[in-house]
């Protein structure tokens, strides 16, 4: 089944402590990025990929990062988490072109006290 | 630059009325324009897309959309509402020299009333 899978699911942390949520696509796209969901805003983009070894700041880049070794993994980074990083993040992946459809992850839901 | 406005955050209907979410974007290029529908606890799912193909654009079960230019809108329409169609609508833009980047709007909260 051609899935994007992200875990965990939930994940409560205190601040500083560095995290990892991991993000896996089984469908060969080139195309990755990652999202944040707050109440009233949408979704913002924090980072993307086109491809291997190739990242891209978002909207919100701050106090994150990404890495994008292999063609099916792109996770994302919490150095240092703070409390305004509590959010609910979604990872997608979608061929490398403007009007194809993103696949997405059914989300993290990230606490940070 | 591109951005998405979506007018309302909540939409109340009664089962079998009409559904229409309205979208209105800003970009400096042809746009690609997409709806879709995130259910509680799930990620998000694409109900349809505009290309520049079509400028009425049909759907998953029974959305369509239309684009107009002039009024830089793609408002979303569904002729009879469904209690399963309960859910929040988001609205998103991408296309020229932002490839990469999809910009959402702020999503509208659909209610279905039995």
């Amino acid at each position: 089944e051609a899935q994007v899978t992200q875990n965990p699911r939930y994940l409560i942390t205190v601040t500083g402590k560095k995290l990892t949520v991991t993000c896996s696509q089984n469908m060969n796209h080139e195309y990755m990025s990652w999202y944040r969901q707050d109440p009233g805003l949408g979704l913002r983009q924090i980072y993307y990929s086109m491809n291997v070894e190739v990242t891209d700041k978002g909207d919100v880049p701050e106090g994150y990062k990404v890495s994008r070794k292999e063609k099916r993994n792109f996770p994302l980074i919490l150095e240092s988490p703070s409390p305004n990083q509590t959010s609910l993040y979604f990872c997608a992946s979608s061929l490398s072109s403007s009007d194809s459809p993103l696949h997405f992850g059914n989300g993290t839901r990230l606490t940070v006290t | 630059a591109q951005s998405v406005t979506q007018l309302g955050s909540h939409v109340s209907v009664s089962e079998g009325a009409l559904v229409l979410l309205r979208c209105n974007y800003s970009s400096s290029v042809p746009p690609y324009l997409f709806w879709y529908v995130q259910y509680p606890n799930q990620g998000l799912q694409l109900l349809l897309k505009y290309t520049s193909a079509a400028t009425l654009v049909k759907g998953i079960n029974g959305f369509e959309a239309e684009f107009k230019k002039s009024e830089t809108s793609f408002h979303l329409t569904k002729p009879s509402a469904h209690m399963s169609d309960a859910a929040e609508y988001f609205c998103a833009v991408s296309g020229g020299t932002s490839y990469g980047k999809l910009t959402f709007g702020q999503g509208t909260i659909l209610t279905v009333h039995p």
